[in-house]
């Protein structure tokens, strides 16, 4: 069974403040990982991805995974309003090429 | 770049009835996916193909939910017939092939099941 699991929230952080979201994946295997963003009635519109353990950093955005926990983050630094939304992980199943989504963690930022 | 094109934008019908959805993707993107969203959750794969062949259907209703890939390019899903609980909104998405690349979306159609 893959499966992909975010904490729904809602998380609500102040203005400036980082906000941590967090996604747990089944498979071992799973060999890439990307996060998107979801405005409200908007398509998904990745921010970006990840594929080996450690640390990545875009901008405000900080990607991390741990392939032996099974555990990939994305923080957000200098949190804006405007990143208000609801932040989808999804996870690239290798046995099938297969991509999962999480059920997705709704982000407020309060000014 | 063209981005993905979806049609139509919203759909609504009656219970029983059939409906069918398009997709084009990028162009020189081997891999189309469709999910479906219901409000409040994340996108659910239903199928996803790899030029004109399937590599995951295992979520797709095969007893009401059919899709098909032509010639590798565009693609259809067809709900036959429809119930309440498909109300969702259908997100068409395509990638270069390979599980490194990032998928794009359609804008996705919004489908009312009354």
């Amino acid at each position: 069974q893959k499966e992909v699991e975010q904490n729904s929230g809602p998380l609500s952080v102040p203005e400036g403040a980082i906000a941590s979201l967090n996604c747990t994946y089944s498979d071992r295997g799973s060999q890439s990982f990307f996060w998107y963003r979801q405005y409200s009635g908007k398509s998904p519109e990745l921010i970006m991805f990840i594929y080996s353990n450690g640390d990545k950093e875009d901008g405000r955005f900080t990607a991390q995974l741990n392939k032996a926990s099974q555990y990939v983050s994305l923080l957000i630094r200098d949190s804006q309003p405007s990143d208000s939304a609801t932040y989808l992980c999804a996870v690239n199943f290798m046995s099938g090429n297969q991509f999962y989504f999480g059920t997705g963690t709704s982000l407020t930022v309060i000014p | 770049e063209a981005g993905v094109a979806q049609s139509p934008r919203y759909k609504i019908i009656e219970k029983r009835q059939s409906v069918a959805f398009w997709c084009n993707p990028i162009s020189g993107h081997a891999t189309l996916y469709w999910y479906q969203q219901i409000l409040g959750q994340g996108p659910k794969l239903l199928i996803q193909f790899q030029n004109n062949g399937v590599v995951d259907d295992s979520q797709l209703p095969k007893d009401r939910f059919s899709a098909e890939r032509l010639k590798g390019v565009d693609s259809t899903l067809k709900i036959q017939p429809a119930k309440l609980e498909d109300s969702a909104v259908y997100l068409c998405a395509s990638s270069r092939a390979g599980g490194y690349n990032e998928q794009f979306f359609g804008p996705g159609t919004r489908l009312t099941v009354l």
